[in-house]
Order: structure tokens, then sequence, then C-alpha cells
């Protein structure tokens, strides 16, 4: 079965400083990939996903994602945080080739930005 | 704007006590979804519907129930708490089944069980 590591349960930068979220999935066909954002007391909003073609997607907000199959890694990008992005980042796999809705979810990466 | 609605967002039964949550949406999408998200940890599917063809996870628990009346709207029956089940409850809705087709999720209620 699929699964997702996010190694990092916070990570604290500054406003205007660089972001790199990272995320490992486990499966053995190419996987669907997600990046989904919770902000304090709402629910999850997608920020971008990969299915397939080019391993660099662009999403909402200014975020980026490079799918790296040598590396299991889909790792989220953001050159310049605002202090809006202060949340709660997701990143999900989803079993290609199947019909359903089988996502699994990481167990997330709080960020703190500093002002 | 369409829409995923959660109510209430907080809601506080008593250790045994049945209670329910409601879900309803405006997208008029076919597929309605609960997650169960304890702190700190990743969403989790419990079941989805659809249409009204009820699709349960193997592992979510028997004391877990969910009501399709309609299209709008959808239910989180938990007959009998316990302190365990203490957790924030996310519904989600898609257009249809498949990854191509992206989730909406509501704000989501925090239950609490006393």
């Amino acid at each position: 079965a699929q699964s997702v590591t996010q190694p990092d349960i916070h990570i604290t930068v500054s406003e205007g400083a660089s972001l790199e979220l990272r995320c490992n999935y486990s499966y053995g066909a190419t996987p669907y990939l997600f990046w989904y954002v919770q902000s304090p007391g709402q629910g999850l909003q997608l920020l971008l996903k990969y299915f397939s073609g080019d391993t660099l997607v662009q999403g909402i907000k200014g975020f980026e994602a490079e799918f790296k199959r040598s590396q299991s890694s889909f790792n989220l990008r953001k050159p310049s945080v605002h202090w809006s992005d202060a949340a709660e980042y997701f990143c999900a796999v989803g079993a290609s080739g199947s019909n359903n809705n089988d996502m699994r979810f990481g167990a997330g990466t709080r960020l703190t930005v500093k002002p | 704007d369409a829409m995923v609605i959660q109510n209430p967002r907080y809601q506080v039964t008593q250790f045994g006590k049945p209670v329910t949550l409601s879900c309803s949406q405006t997208l008029n999408h076919n597929v309605m979804y609960w997650y169960q998200q304890k702190s700190s940890q990743a969403p989790k599917l419990l079941f989805h519907y659809y249409d009204k063809d009820f699709n349960n996870e193997a592992d979510t628990p028997d004391n877990f129930q969910s009501r399709r009346p309609n299209t709008s709207f959808c239910f989180l029956d938990i007959r009998s708490p316990g302190l365990g089940d203490a957790a924030m409850y996310l519904c989600a809705t898609s257009r249809e089944r498949g990854y191509t087709y992206e989730q909406y999720f509501g704000p989501g209620t925090r239950l609490t069980v006393t």
C-alpha cells in the first residue's frame, strides 16, 4: 500500500526567506501526489498535484513542487515566504490506476513564519 | 460561493452518548467523504459515498456510521463515542471518484468527548 512520510513536524522560517517542505512516498508504481494546506480553523485546500509529465509542478499561492522518482520525493518549495503562509501542510499520495480515492496523507508539517 | 459546510464547528459529547455531525455541500458533487484527524496526525479516511453507494474503509470501527439522505447532505453518526474518538472530523467532496478530481474540504468539526 502507498504511504507518505513528512520528516519535519515543525519548521520555522523568517518572512521573505525561502521554504522547502519535504515529502517522501512509498509506492511501487507511478503515484499521484498532492500537497494540501490547512490554515487554522480551516479545511484542507489543494495547493498542487502531480500525475504525470513535467516533474516540476506549479501551484497556487506561489508554491511549486518537484517529483523526483529516484529519491521517492515530492518536496514543496516557495522562494519567498509570506506571514500568511503560516499553516499546516500535508503531502498525500494516491494509488495510480485506481478508481477509488484511497489517498494517504502524511502527518503534516507545521510552518511558523517569523516577522 | 459554492462550498462545503460543516456543522457544528465544535461539538462536545459525553462518553457513550450518540452524536451526529453534519456536512452539506453546494457543489452538487457526487462523492462525499468523511475523514478523522487526530491531533498532530494525518487525516484518515473513514468512508465515502459515491452518490448513494456507501463505501466503508476496512479499518473503520463499527461505532461509526454514515447517512446520505440526498446529494447535498451527509451525516456522520458515532453511536457510542469513546475518549479515543475525540478528533477533528473533516468532510470533503469531489465531482467524481478518482484522483483527477479534486477533493474540496469543509472546515471540520472538532469533537470533544468528556
